[in-house]
Parts: C-alpha cells; sequence; structure tokens
C-alpha cells in the first residue's frame, strides 16, 4: 500500500519567517495530495489541495508544490503569524473520490511571536 | 447544518469491555471513514465505506468492525477493548458526485481503556 513520510516532526519559526514542511509518497498511483491543519484539541481542516496535473498552487501565505517524478511534494507557509501555530498532515490519495487517503505522521510547527 | 458529529466525546472502558462509536453527517456524502489518532503517528485509517451497505478494511482493522446502514450513519464498534486501542478516534465523511475530495471530520472521541 501507500507510504507517506513527513518530514520535520517539530519546526519552530520566529513570527515573519517562512516554514516549509516536505512529503514523500511511495505509491505512483496517487494523484491527490491534501494538506491538513489541526490546532489543538481540534479536528483536521483541510488548509490547501492539490491534484497531480498541477506542479504548483498558492492561497494567500500558503503554497503547495508536487514533483511527481522525485513522489515528493511540500507545503509553504510564508510571513508565518502565532495562529500558524499547529499540527499539519500531509497526505496522499488515489481511486474514484480519492476515498484511499494515507496521511503523514504529522508536523508540529511552533511560531514564535 | 451539523456537519460531522461523533458521540461520545470522551469514554472510559475496562479491558474486555465493549462499545459502538457512532458518526453521523448532514452533507448527503458517499465516503465515510474512522481514523485513530496516537502521538507520533498520525492519523491511521481503520476502516471507511464508499456508500450505504458497504465497507472496506484500511490500515489498521484489526479489533474493530463497522456497518453503514444508513447513508448518514457509520458505527464503529469494539467487540473486547485492549488498551492498546486506547486512542482519539476522529470520523470523517466526504465527496458527493461533482462536489470536492476534502474530507470532513467530527470532533474526535477520547477513548481510554483500562
Amino acid at each position: 500500500g501507500e507510504n507517506v513520510e513527513q518530514h520535520p516532526s517539530t519546526l519552530s519559526v520566529q513570527e515573519g519567517d517562512s516554514a516549509v514542511i516536505k512529503c514523500t509518497y511511495s505509491d505512483s498511483a496517487s494523484n491527490y495530495f491534501p494538506w491538513y491543519k489541526q490546532e489543538l484539541g481540534k479536528r483536521p481542516q483541510l488548509i490547501i489541495d492539490i491534484r497531480s496535473n498541477v506542479g504548483e498552487k498558492k492561497d494567500q501565505r500558503i503554497a503547495v508544490t508536487l514533483n511527481k517524478t522525485a513522489k515528493h511534494f511540500s507545503l509553504h507557509i510564508t510571513e508565518t503569524q502565532p495562529e500558524d501555530s499547529a499540527v499539519y498532515f500531509c497526505a496522499a490519495s488515489m481511486g474514484r473520490g480519492y476515498q484511499k487517503v494515507t496521511f503523514g505522521t504529522g508536523t508540529k510547527l511552533q511560531v514564535i511571536p | 447544518n451539523a456537519g460531522v458529529t461523533q458521540t461520545p466525546k470522551f469514554r472510559v472502558l475496562k479491558t474486555g469491555q465493549s462499545m459502538t462509536l457512532l458518526c453521523a453527517q448532514d452533507m448527503n456524502h458517499e465516503y465515510m471513514y474512522w481514523y485513530r489518532q496516537d502521538p507520533g503517528m498520525g492519523l491511521r485509517l481503520i476502516h471507511y465505506s464508499v456508500g450505504e451497505g458497504t465497507t472496506a478494511k484500511g490500515e489498521v482493522p484489526d479489533g474493530y468492525n463497522v456497518s453503514r446502514l444508513k447513508k448518514q450513519n457509520f458505527l464503529l464498534g469494539l467487540e473486547s477493548a485492549a488498551p492498546s486501542q486506547t486512542s482519539v478516534y476522529f470520523c470523517a465523511s466526504s465527496w458527493t458526485s461533482g462536489g470536492s475530495n476534502e474530507q470532513f471530520f467530527g470532533p474526535g472521541t477520547r477513548l481510554t481503556v483500562l
């Protein structure tokens, strides 16, 4: 089955700096890559996603890049703010409606004011 | 719309006891999922369903059973609880034809098995 590796497991940045989280996947059939943010004690929520026919996608301060050849994708957060502090999960999925989802182990991001 | 709801929010069981976790969604989603979340291990898929009356095994199905008798409900059962099943359980739902692929999560159930 699919295996998703995520690095780093923890990341501390100063407010205003950029943060980058990287993920690799093993199954070349995976074709949809969402990122979820989970604040402490809360449920995961989708923040951005990318399909395999797109190399990059941006939404304000958040961007995701995908390299299908190397089977890796990354989340970039610019101008970090304290409210960006959370655990971020990458995922890889496939299938009709992308129902087969495999999550990474998560990155705990701490933004220091 | 309530979105995805889970019952109960907290539960403490003794080893060997059984229980059922209930997940309900009001978004007319076709797919529903049960995950467990443990420190340092992310979200691991237990079972999932692609439609009413169907279920399939995920990554860590042993010790759990599920049923989807109605489209809006997905039940997770533990027949004989073990301490290794102490975890936070999240239900999620996704997908309607022509809709997005986003998974919507419930608030979670914190289960402790003594």
